[in-house]
């Protein structure tokens, strides 16, 4: 079973401070994904890598960073934190297309409050 | 404007009841899903269903490229089967692969 971990579960944070936010996934996927979940809006794509130091931006890049050091970790970075990126983040990771087991493997969270 | 439009957003039932969620795109795609999001939860793949029809225990997903709408059908409703369910598309200008997902149904099942 894919495995996609993500931490903190749970974070506060200042405005103006910094946040990181780390992701592991342990299933030798190329692809890792970065989404974050707000009321009305559904998943929204931030950034995503393809393999261990790239990065690319998604739909909604603007106040984040990402970083991929290795296949395994993905860490999304809010240099300055906003009181509008209190959100839900979602870690994916996930192969290229292809078959029936195309899918993304989620982790379970992190939910961010920025006071 | 957005790609993936689902419907309804909200939907109650009771237990045993069938429940039909809609999920609409305005670009040509490779792919589409069907997610499920337990409360407060992650998210589980229910179907990869570019097109046709596929079955999954009480959960059926139709797919009509040329009509350029998915559809999950849930039969005979549990109070298990609550939380919410996203459909995500593919792209076909996609460069890499992307999904794009709707905001969600939102099911809740009474006892």
């Amino acid at each position: 079973e894919a495995a996609v971990t993500q931490s903190p579960r749970n974070k506060v944070a200042v405005t103006g401070g910094k946040v990181t936010l780390s992701c592991n996934q342990t299933n030798n996927h190329n692809n890792m994904y970065w989404y974050r979940q707000d009321t009305g809006h559904g998943l929204r794509l931030i950034h995503y890598s393809y393999g261990a130091g790239s990065t690319e931006k998604g739909d909604i890049p603007d106040g984040y960073k990402a970083s991929r050091p290795s296949q395994e970790n993905f860490s999304l970075i809010l240099e300055l934190a906003t009181p509008s990126q209190t959100s839900v983040y979602f870690c994916a990771s996930g192969d290229a297309p292809g078959g029936d087991q195309n899918t993304l493997y989620f982790g379970a969270g992190t939910r961010l409050s920025v006071l | 404007g957005q790609q993936v439009q689902q419907s309804p957003a909200s939907l109650v039932l009771q237990e045993g009841e069938n429940a039909e969620l809609q999920c609409n795109f305005s670009t040509s795609l490779n792919s589409m899903q069907w997610f499920y999001q337990r409360p407060g939860g992650s998210l589980v793949s229910l179907f990869y269903n570019p097109s046709g029809t596929k079955h999954s225990g009480r959960l059926t997903s139709t797919t009509v490229i040329k009509e350029r709408r998915s559809s999950l059908h849930i039969s005979s409703s549990q109070t298990t089967d609550s939380g919410t369910y996203l459909c995500a598309l593919e792209p076909a200008s996609s460069g890499s692969w992307q999904l794009i997902f709707g905001s969600g149904t939102q099911l809740t099942v009474m006892p």
